[in-house]
């Protein structure tokens, strides 16, 4: 596609459910970074896949998190028993490859709100 | 520990004055800057990236500047207008082999009428 897609815009989930955010990165791009904006504070890493090499999984918060990537494109974050404070904007970028300054292209990102 | 700090939090001008955001980081090595300008709602967009040999680039009524001695940037805006309220971010990128980019938390900027 044109951008970097993401679904769904807004999430209301309620304390203790799953959640599943989708990100389409732009074609061609190896490179994939999800990110997460909470209010007031800069964006905060959370994983990055290059290619078929093992993801950087780092700034994942917990062990609730986890994200994959199938076939080096979609990418799905998935938040188990979601919890308040995973309250925020979650945000996928890609680029044409890691490690290079090719840019990131940002999506628009999913705005979860748990209550 | 790598830091990109940026000043105001926040700002409010009227349309049509022009205003300069401030950026300092900690981030070594040093690759490249950029600005981002982030609408609500929205993912953030790249204004103008700059290298450690440039000290001024500009975009339209944007225009960043960089000290790589001091490890300063600023960003200033010309003749702002309504469409001009965003969040704008400071990112600072290593270099390298690295990957990961460090951001500041932003510059919320609100023009009025």
């Amino acid at each position: 596609g044109a951008g970097v897609s993401q679904s769904p815009s807004n999430k209301v989930t309620e304390k203790g459910k799953d959640v599943e955010l989708r990100c389409d990165p732009i074609s061609g791009h190896t490179a994939l970074y999800w990110y997460r904006q909470s209010l007031g504070q800069g964006l905060e890493f959370l994983i990055y896949f290059q290619g078929n090499s093992a993801p950087d999984k780092s700034g994942l918060p917990s062990d609730r998190f986890s994200a994959e990537r199938t076939g080096g494109s979609v990418s799905t974050l998935t938040i188990q028993r979601t919890q308040q404070e995973d309250s925020a904007v979650y945000l996928c970028a890609s680029s044409l490859e890691a490690g290079r300054d090719y840019g990131y292209t940002f999506g628009s990102g999913t705005r979860l709100t748990v209550v | 520990k790598n830091q990109v700090e940026q000043s105001p939090q926040s700002l409010i001008i009227l349309e049509g004055k022009n205003c300069t955001l401030q950026c300092n980081y900690t981030v070594s090595p040093f690759s490249n800057l950029r600005w981002y300008k982030q609408d609500t709602g929205r993912g953030p967009v790249s204004l103008t990236i700059m290298t450690f040999s440039e000290n001024t680039k500009s975009n339209g009524r944007y225009t960043a500047t960089l000290d790589a001695d001091t490890k300063q940037s600023s960003l200033h805006i010309t003749a702002s207008q309504l469409s001009d309220s965003a969040s704008y971010i400071c990112v600072v990128w290593g270099g390298g082999s690295n990957y990961k980019l460090t951001f500041g938390k932003g510059t919320l900027l609100t023009v009025n009428p």
